[in-house]
């Protein structure tokens, strides 16, 4: 069936340091993907709506210049946390939907963020 | 904006059913979805209500009522492996999903 995959999957980087966390679908295209974070014990808050061709939609709250995020292709989506600082720290996971009725929704396996 | 609730945890012996409710207040709705997220994995979809009534599928059902903004899960046959938090998310407009809090529902022998 449909995969959307994250990579990588656990990523630690330098405070101060950027990184990034790609997002894709593999056997369909996407012109919309989504951009969660999850705090430990949390639930999944929306980030981002990742839009083909155009800029990405932030959700309130969200830094724009600080998570930077690129929908080049139809299956790929990259979300960038620049100048990372610890409180970044957390589990970020990607979500597609396959069809036009975006009944079917899929999420990539997450990438968890350490910043030291 | 959005409200979802849902209660925080539940304990079930194997075996047994298990019911967790979901409430929601939305600027639109546009289906309800149910996902179950071990810990330190992604989501992984359960089931998808956007009229009134009972979905069956399997061990799982879910039950959605619009007028009353009032969703619920049952799990049967609890097993050990159904150990795991439980996620009620809305869909608004655009695909958009918001979730509430999760469910962490311990299995007890």
């Amino acid at each position: 069936g449909a995969v959307v995959s994250q990579h990588p999957s656990w990523v630690i980087c330098k405070s101060g340091t950027s990184v990034k966390i790609e997002c894709r679908s593999l056997d369909f295209q996407a012109t919309t993907m989504f951009w969660y974070r999850q705090f430990p014990k949390q639930s999944l808050m929306l980030m981002a709506t990742s839009n083909e061709g155009s800029k990405a939609t932030y959700e309130q709250g969200v830094e724009k210049d600080k998570f930077l995020i690129n929908h080049a292709s139809l299956t790929l989506s990259t979300l960038t946390v620049t100048s990372a600082h610890p409180e970044d720290s957390s589990f970020y996971i990607c979500s597609a939907t396959q069809d036009s009725s975006g009944n079917t929704i899929y999420f990539g396996e997450g990438s968890w963020l350490t910043v030291v | 904006g959005q409200n979802i609730d849902q209660p925080t945890e539940m304990t079930a012996t194997e075996g047994a059913i298990v019911q967790i409710n979901c409430t929601y207040q939305t600027s639109g709705f546009n289906g309800l979805f149910w996902y179950q997220q071990h810990a330190g994995e992604a989501p992984t979809f359960l089931s998808y209500n956007v009229l009134d009534g009972l979905e069956e599928k399997g061990r799982f059902s879910s039950f959605l009522s619009r007028s009353k903004g009032y969703s619920y899960l049952l799990l049967k046959e609890l097993q050990m492996k159904d150990s795991a938090s439980y996620l009620c998310a809305v869909r608004a407009a655009g695909n958009k999903l918001t979730f509430g809090g999760g469910t962490r529902v311990l299995v007890k022998p």
